[in-house]
């Protein structure tokens, strides 16, 4: 176990729907990102945010944003949701963000499904 | 653009059968180069963390080296426990971001 939760393990949703997903982040960890798997793309970077502050951002779509609240926990906020949006997507927290050995934790994964 | 390669796709071993697995990378700046194994319905878990050439890193029955283009994890006598999917990940300069490659998928057979 990680430490790292997410929430929910499934989703299940239509085209053109809005969906949260939430990350818990390792206790004490300040730094929270978000990846999208795919079987074709891998896994890609998306967002990284450090203790409520966005910190770094990679091909993010712009019908998706994030935040990270004051406990840490973070949610990814995935609008006008279309069919290529069905991936695993994994948040990992680490203690700082900024050392460049710093290991992530990954959570589970919330798979979402878009039919 | 930065670009990370892993060779080759998928590898089915026997038990006891050692291999190595290839990851190609293009990054200018590199500031660390990671391992990840990730097993069916869960996250990556981190392995390794390899920064200049010639280094070496081991744990178990893996081994990890980084030469200028490439790092190989090399495998010996691996069990049915080792199979798993093997990422490689590269970070560069003072970004955060990892790149990750599409990863190998290791099965060994008993």
């Amino acid at each position: 176990d990680s430490g790292v939760t997410q929430t929910p393990k499934h989703l299940i949703t239509a085209t053109g729907q809005r969906v949260t997903l939430r990350c818990s982040p390792r206790s004490g960890d300040l730094s929270v990102y978000w990846y999208q798997q795919s079987l074709d793309q891998g896994l890609q970077f998306l967002i990284h945010y450090y203790n409520g502050e966005e910190r770094a951002k990679g091909n993010i779509l712009e019908r998706f944003s994030a935040q990270q609240f004051p406990d840490l926990h973070s949610e990814l906020n995935l609008s006008s949701l279309e069919l290529g949006d069905s991936a695993l997507y994994f948040c990992a927290s680490s203690v700082t963000g900024g050392a460049t050995n710093e290991k992530l934790f990954f959570g589970s994964g919330t798979q979402l499904s878009v039919l | 653009e930065d670009q990370v390669t892993q060779s080759p796709e998928a590898l089915r071993l026997q038990e006891g059968e050692s291999s190595s697995l290839n990851c190609s990378y293009t990054v200018s700046g590199l500031r660390g180069l990671f391992w990840y194994r990730q097993d069916p319905g869960k996250g990556p878990e981190f392995l390794f963390t390899l920064y200049s050439a010639g280094e070496e890193k081991e744990k178990e029955r893996l081994k990890a080296t980084l030469t200028k283009k490439e790092s190989f994890l090399h495998i010996t006598a691996p069990k049915p426990e080792d199979s798993a999917t093997y990422l490689c990940a590269v970070r560069k300069g003072a970004n955060s971001k990892l790149t990750f490659g599409k990863g190998i998928t290791l099965s060994v057979r008993p």
